[in-house]
């Protein structure tokens, strides 16, 4: 079965910094899709970027990216430009895909702050 | 946009009464999903349907079932309400991949706050 760790529950960014939220996870495939969710306080949960196991090439959104090392099986999502919305809570999710019936693997979260 | 729509956001009910979450999605998406949240835990997969009439067990069915009469309607059920089953609960949907290359998103609802008493 696979894990999703997120190993710090909470952290704190000034506005317009950078803050960087860590993830790893467990798995023996080889093909596999990794994902990072927002979920602000109003509290619909919302895709923020996802990376595909199989590009090498770490996927960016706007001022989101993330660090894939895939021998080290390590996801991080930095944010850039901090913004006050921002403020949410953040879920690293794994997918193994498996035909029609693909499932998440979601860590625990972390919640992020950003101080005006 | 996607729109996942759940019923209601906050419910209230008394313990061993037997409760009823709906969901129901715009996008004729096959797939659709109930999760729990709770602090500290992230979110489980309760229970999930590829096709209507079908379901699957997730990491945490026990004390719940589930009913997908049309395509576009997901429904979790408490059997018998236990103060453990105090919880958000979560609706998602996607499409299905077609392919172990493809990749479809997982859309959700607002959730249910869900007190037993």
């Amino acid at each position: 079965a696979q894990t999703v760790t997120q190993s710090q529950p909470e952290m704190s960014v000034q506005e317009a910094e950078t803050v960087t939220l860590s993830c790893t996870y467990d798995t023996s495939e080889s093909n596999y899709y990794l994902f990072w969710y927002k979920q602000p306080p109003s509290r619909q949960m919302i895709l923020v970027i996802r990376q595909e196991a199989y590009k090498q090439q770490n996927a960016t959104e706007n001022r989101f990216s993330v660090n894939f090392q895939k021998a080290a099986k390590s996801f991080s999502l930095k944010i850039s430009d901090s913004q006050l919305g921002d403020t949410a809570m953040y879920f690293c999710a794994f997918m193994n895909p498996s035909g029609a019936n693909s499932k998440l693997t979601f860590g625990k979260g972390i919640t992020l702050s950003v101080r005006p | 946009d996607v729109k996942v729509t759940q019923s209601s956001r906050y419910l209230v009910k008394r313990t061993g009464e037997k409760v009823f979450l709906e969901c129901v999605q715009d996008m004729d998406h096959e797939n659709m999903f109930w999760y729990r949240q709770d602090p500290g835990l992230g979110l489980r997969l309760i229970y999930f349907s590829y096709d209507v009439k079908m379901k699957e067990k997730g990491d945490i069915p026990e004390g719940y079932s589930v009913s997908r009469e049309k395509k576009e309607r997901f429904s979790l059920i408490l059997e018998s309400a236990s103060t453990n089953q105090t919880s958000m609960y979560l609706c998602a949907s996607s499409l299905p991949d077609r392919t172990r290359y493809s990749n479809q998103p997982q859309h959700f609802g607002d959730g249910t706050r869900l007190s037993i008493l």
